[in-house]
């Protein structure tokens, strides 16, 4: 199993670009999360989906879009990039119906620099 | 509004220490809370996870515990080693999927 994967690693926009931030899993997890962390905060939710057409705001879904069409995939769209949205991103999966129940599998993170 | 609150900051302990890491939260009404670890540039390793029902978890050297009247979880790491070395995360869950995070515990031990 790969887990949870994210692409790109890494990303420079300038304002006002718009791009897709990609996040797949292979464990069949019902739940998906995209979270964005900044320094000395915890992370943030920003969308969530709890199955495959359903998604749903988080705390700050404020400039983002999400989409969820099949259960492995949960893309995270930046509609038009502000400097404000310079941070850590990060992808994450879980289960409340298979073990282990809950637990949270993260992505290695998409650092995105907005200039 | 929950709110969850990790203390100290940061903190350095010369290594074979037994330490404790501290959470606490504001709302009682939680579904689980669950313990992460995060090192540099990487993402987040699940530790371990307490449902609402459970007063602890244990795994290796780590041992996590909730109590939830009081609002508080405590992560104690026996017989710390340098690869310990990593901020600790704690995330409640109030059962609607929308995780609450701590700002975190950024540790360092000294060989």
């Amino acid at each position: 199993n790969a887990g949870v994967t994210q692409t790109p690693k890494f990303q420079v926009l300038k304002t006002g670009q718009s791009m897709t931030l990609q996040c797949a899993q292979d464990m069949n997890h019902e739940y998906m999360s995209w979270y964005r962390q900044d320094p000395g905060m915890g992370l943030r939710l920003i969308h969530y989906s709890v199955g495959a057409g359903i998604t749903d705001q988080g705390e700050v879904p404020n400039g983002y879009n999400v989409s969820r069409s099949t259960t492995e995939d949960f893309p995270l769209r930046l509609l038009s990039a502000a400097p404000s949205q310079t941070s850590v991103y990060f992808c994450a999966s879980s289960s409340r119906s298979a073990p282990p129940l809950d637990t949270q599998y993260f992505g290695p993170g998409t650092r995105l620099t907005v200039l | 509004k929950q709110e969850v609150t990790q203390i100290p900051a940061a903190l350095s302990v010369p290594e074979g220490e037994n330490l404790v890491l501290n959470c606490s939260f504001t709302d009682s009404a939680i579904y689980n809370l669950q313990w992460f670890r995060q090192d540099p540039g990487k993402g987040l390793t699940s530790l371990l996870l307490i449902q609402s029902s459970q007063r602890e978890q244990t795994s290796g050297r780590l041992n996590a515990s909730l109590d939830k009247s009081s609002g508080r979880s405590t992560l104690y790491i026996a017989a710390s080693q340098p690869g310990d070395s990593a901020t600790y995360l704690c995330a409640v869950d109030p059962s609607n999927y929308q995780l609450i995070w701590g700002a975190g515990t950024k540790l360092i031990i000294k060989p």
